[in-house]
């Protein structure tokens, strides 16, 4: 069974900076994909960022992006000009991809302060 | 389009009573997702249909939960009787095959069990 651990159950940043978030993930399989969703106060899921593992290139969106290290089982997610809105948790989530079933497993999430 | 729709959005019952929820998937996606959120186990998956068939359940936590797909547009999650330790949030979310396997989740249902 695949696991995803995010070591950091809480990190704050100061506005405008830049932090770095964590997570592994153990899994056999080499067909996956790889997210990082948002959940603000309001707990709405947001999907923040995708990773195909067949991908060398890392995914980018606006101020986020990841740094995937396939080998080390790796998938940190980083923010840019971190603003107030920011503030959320953020779980990793793994897919395998195998026929029927694009099922998610999260990390336990870590809760991202950004201080004004 | 609207987005996963939930319903409702909060529920208060007591220990014993039946409940359900509801989820309206975004119009043509062919995969539904429940899953359920506690502080003790984070997000897990309790059961996902696709083309309204029932392909894994086993994340479902005992009888007392059963889920239903009667069409493309309508899902309900049902606990009974429920307990205390039932109090979650529930969500809903949909995907379409294919489509980057990007998941959109509903708003969620949080049930208090008393």
């Amino acid at each position: 069974a695949q696991t995803v651990t995010q070591s950091q159950p809480e990190m704050s940043v100061q506005e405008a900076e830049t932090v770095t978030l964590s997570c592994t993930y153990d899994t056999s399989e080499s067909n996956y994909y790889l997210f990082w969703y948002k959940q603000p106060p309001s707990r709405q899921m947001i999907l923040v960022i995708r990773q195909e593992a067949y991908k060398q290139q890392n995914a980018t969106e606006n101020r986020f992006s990841v740094n995937f290290q396939k080998a080390a089982k790796s998938f940190s997610l980083k923010i840019s000009d971190s603003q107030l809105g920011d503030t959320a948790m953020y779980f990793c989530a793994f897919m395998k991809l195998a026929g029927y079933g694009n099922k998610l497993v999260f990390g336990a999430g870590t809760i991202l302060r950004v201080k004004s | 389009d609207a987005g996963v729709i939930q319903s409702p959005r909060h529920e208060v019952t007591e220990m014993g009573q039946e409940v359900t929820l509801r989820c309206k998937p975004i119009s043509g996606h062919d995969y539904l997702f429940w899953y359920r959120q506690t502080m003790m186990r984070g997000l897990e998956l309790l059961i996902y249909f696709n083309n309204n068939v029932p392909i894994d359940d086993s994340g479902m936590p005992e009888d007392r939960f059963s889920a239903k797909m009667p069409n493309a547009s309508f899902s309900t999650l049902k606990i009974q009787p429920s307990e205390p330790r039932d109090s979650a949030v529930y969500f809903c979310a949909s995907s379409l095959q294919g489509y980057f396997y990007e998941q959109y989740f509903g708003p969620g249902t949080r049930l208090t069990v008393t």
